[in-house]
């Protein structure tokens, strides 16, 4: 079956460092990813999507490119700030799914650290 | 503003009650979600439901039960034969198309002693 794998953390930076969160799928067909943020205390927010092979996805300084050859969605940001401590999912919405579901990783969680 | 309303918050229950998990949204959205967050498991699809009396179950739907009167309501019971309870409840809903993302509500955080 459809499946997200994504480094779990704890990642823990300084200010202004590179970030890069690794997320890999498997899936038949095409599907859609995502990339979600989840804030202390508070639900989930969808921070940026690709729905085909090479698109780029982009968000608040973030980035992630769908790599259909290597069935990865990586997450970068350039500069990282404190304010971007919080939990990332990475997500797919499989494209032959026999019904509406969406397939969540188990979330890295990040801490930016002044 | 739209969005997705969960409440309450916070919830405590005693062991052996059941106990109901409210959402409500005002974004017109056709399809619904409830999914379960437990630390370093990510989210699991609990019950979804795509029109007005209609559901299915997701994953984990053992012990759970789900209501679709409205198209704007969307509650969560959870059954005394839900052998752990105890996590964090998070209710979803989306447009109908292949790229519509989910929008989330804050959750609810079910304590069962």
């Amino acid at each position: 079956g459809d499946s997200v794998t994504q480094m779990e953390g704890p990642v823990t930076l300084s200010e202004e460092a590179f970030l890069t969160i690794n997320c890999t799928y498997t899936a038949t067909g095409y599907p859609s990813l995502f990339w979600y943020v989840q804030y202390p205390g508070e639900g989930l927010q969808l921070l940026l999507k690709a729905t085909k092979a090479d698109d780029k996805g982009s968000n608040k300084g973030f980035e992630a490119t769908y790599r259909k050859e290597t069935t990865s969605f990586h997450l970068e940001k350039g500069s990282v700030q404190v304010s971007d401590s919080a939990v990332y999912f990475c997500a797919l919405r499989g494209a032959k799914t026999s019904y509406d579901k969406v397939i969540f990783g188990p979330g890295t969680s990040l801490s930016v650290i002044p | 503003d739209g969005g997705i309303t969960q409440s309450p918050k916070y919830l405590f229950r005693k062991e052996g009650q059941n106990v109901t998990l409210s959402c409500e949204q005002n974004l017109n959205h056709d399809a619904m979600y409830w999914y379960r967050q437990d630390p370093g498991q990510g989210l699991r699809l609990i019950y979804y439901s795509q029109i007005v009396n209609d559901f299915q179950k997701g994953d984990i739907a053992e012990g759970y039960s789900v209501s679709r009167e409205k198209k704007e309501s969307f509650p969560l019971t959870v059954t005394s034969a839900q052998k752990n309870p105890t996590a964090f409840y998070l209710c979803a809903s989306r447009f109908e198309g292949d790229v519509s993302p989910l929008h989330f509500g804050n959750g609810t955080r079910l304590t069962v002693t």
